[in-house]
């Protein structure tokens, strides 16, 4: 299984600033997921980042609230723009490699906004 | 509708006792994985276990087995011998091609809470 390591692991920030989540990964790995899962509910798909081209934003998400970077196989950002307390959650990335079924996630970041 | 569907929002478990926690989930494709994911109170995300929608066999992975009934849309995950360490949130999910997009990215349940009582 690939490692995923994410920074930061927890951050409290205030409201209308934003904050970027740093997802490794310790293989290339083809797909790379970002999930949002809002506190007591389930996870929800951010995007899909994808290596050399912008990301595929899933229905209700959009580039200028979360704008994700993936500069190689390996490694992606995703930042939290303008933040207010309703973006209060945890943040999870995920891979998937070619040929392989099992698909996993990192640690997790937990966001809170004040 | 909902594609994947945990009707049990929580499951208690007497220790090393056997539980089963219900996924059924809806698709029209022929192609699809299910999975299963461990959410202890950390947050983290945990795989367990994989089936794919071809497969003749029902997955196993340790403690943990599939039951995989594709008629009735089902994959309900079976927790052999319960340990006070497999309390958790317990989330079901599929992987399919999106309408939209054509991609494939994983549908998650509402999740089961279990807890294993000593």
């Amino acid at each position: 299984s690939a490692v995923i390591s994410q920074k930061p692991s927890r951050d409290i920030c205030q409201r209308g600033t934003s904050l970027t989540i740093q997802c490794q990964v310790d293989s290339q790995v083809t797909m790379m997921f970002w999930y949002r899962q809002q506190p007591g509910q389930s996870l929800t798909l951010i995007a899909t980042a994808n290596q050399g081209s912008e990301a595929t934003y899933e229905s209700g998400f959009v580039i200028d609230k979360f704008p994700i970077s993936r500069p190689n196989l390996t490694f992606s950002t995703l930042t939290v723009s303008n933040m207010s307390p309703e973006d209060s959650s945890i943040y999870l990335c995920s891979d998937k490699k070619a040929g392989y079924n099992e698909q996993f996630f990192g640690p997790g970041t937990r966001l809170t906004v004040l | 509708a909902q594609k994947i569907t945990q009707t049990q929002p929580g499951m208690f478990v007497q220790e090393k006792e056997a539980v089963t926690l219900d996924c059924t989930y809806d698709t029209s494709d022929p192609s699809y994985g299910l999975f299963w994911y461990k959410q202890p109170s950390s947050g983290e995300m945990i795989f367990l276990i994989y089936q794919g929608s071809y497969d003749q066999q029902n997955a196993t992975e340790g403690r943990y087995s599939l039951n995989f009934q594709k008629a009735r849309k089902s994959a309900n995950l079976v927790i052999s011998a319960s340990q006070l360490g497999d309390s958790a949130m317990y989330f079901c999910a599929m992987r399919e091609p999106r309408l939209d997009t054509g991609r494939r990215a994983l549908t998650f349940g509402s999740g089961t809470r279990l807890q294993v009582q000593p």
